[in-house]
């Protein structure tokens, strides 16, 4: 079946340098992906969405990169700070409407001092 | 804005005892979800009501799990009777429908013994 899956389950970086966290689909119907941040007993948080017409998307200190040639997706966090240190999850939306997410398995951001 | 709230926040029971979830949407949102979620198999959508609707059930694992949205303002997940492998964190979620962002609650963690 269809699902959203991540490259790397732990990602460590020094604090203050860029992370990239990787995110690969497999559904080109997808349209909608959403990045989440999950902390340590808490429920996921919104980060940042990107729909299937753009390529790129900029937040504060984050960028979200849609490459649908390849079905990638990441996301970029400028100069980490230790309160990144969480779960990321991909999450993609299939087709329009009030579906729910389907979330991919996550990766363990670890920020270095 | 309050958020999503869910309650209780962390259960513990028996083997063969009955659970009740309960979860309070975000007002305005006419869209809920209830997500599970375990080390194993990362999130998992359960559930989601339209306008108190239930849409998608094909989530719910077995006849032991229920749930109801007698209204706009609240929801609950039922597993009757509980078994060991129900244990994870259940987290609800809210939208307003139109949109793809999910307002996650703080979860609600589940021990059954």
């Amino acid at each position: 079946g269809e699902s959203v899956g991540l490259h790397l389950p732990t990602l460590s970086v020094q604090e203050g340098d860029n992370s990239i966290i990787n995110c690969a689909y497999s559904n080109s119907a997808s349209d909608y992906f959403i990045w989440y941040k999950q902390e340590s007993g808490k429920g996921p948080q919104f980060i940042i969405d990107i729909r299937s017409n753009m390529d790129k998307r900029q937040g504060q200190r984050v960028t979200v990169l849609l490459n649908k040639t390849v079905k990638h997706l990441s996301l970029q966090i400028a100069a980490t700070q230790p309160g990144d240190s969480a779960v990321y999850f991909c999450a993609e939306k299939l087709g329009g409407g009030a579906d729910g997410l389907t979330f991919g398995k996550g990766t363990h951001l670890i920020i270095q001092p | 804005d309050a958020g999503v709230i869910q309650s209780p926040r962390h259960e513990v029971t028996e083997m063969g005892q009955e659970v009740t979830l309960r979860c309070k949407p975000i007002s305005g949102h006419n869209s809920l979800f209830w997500y599970r979620q375990t080390m194993m198999r990362g999130l998992e959508l359960l559930i989601y009501f339209n306008n108190n609707v239930p849409i998608d059930d094909s989530g719910m694992p077995e006849d032991r799990f229920s749930a109801k949205m007698p209204n706009a303002s609240f929801s609950t997940l039922k597993i009757q009777p509980s078994e060991p492998r129900d244990s994870a964190v259940y987290f609800c979620a809210s939208s307003t429908g139109g949109s793809g962002e999910l307002f996650f609650g703080e979860g609600s963690r589940l021990t059954v013994l």
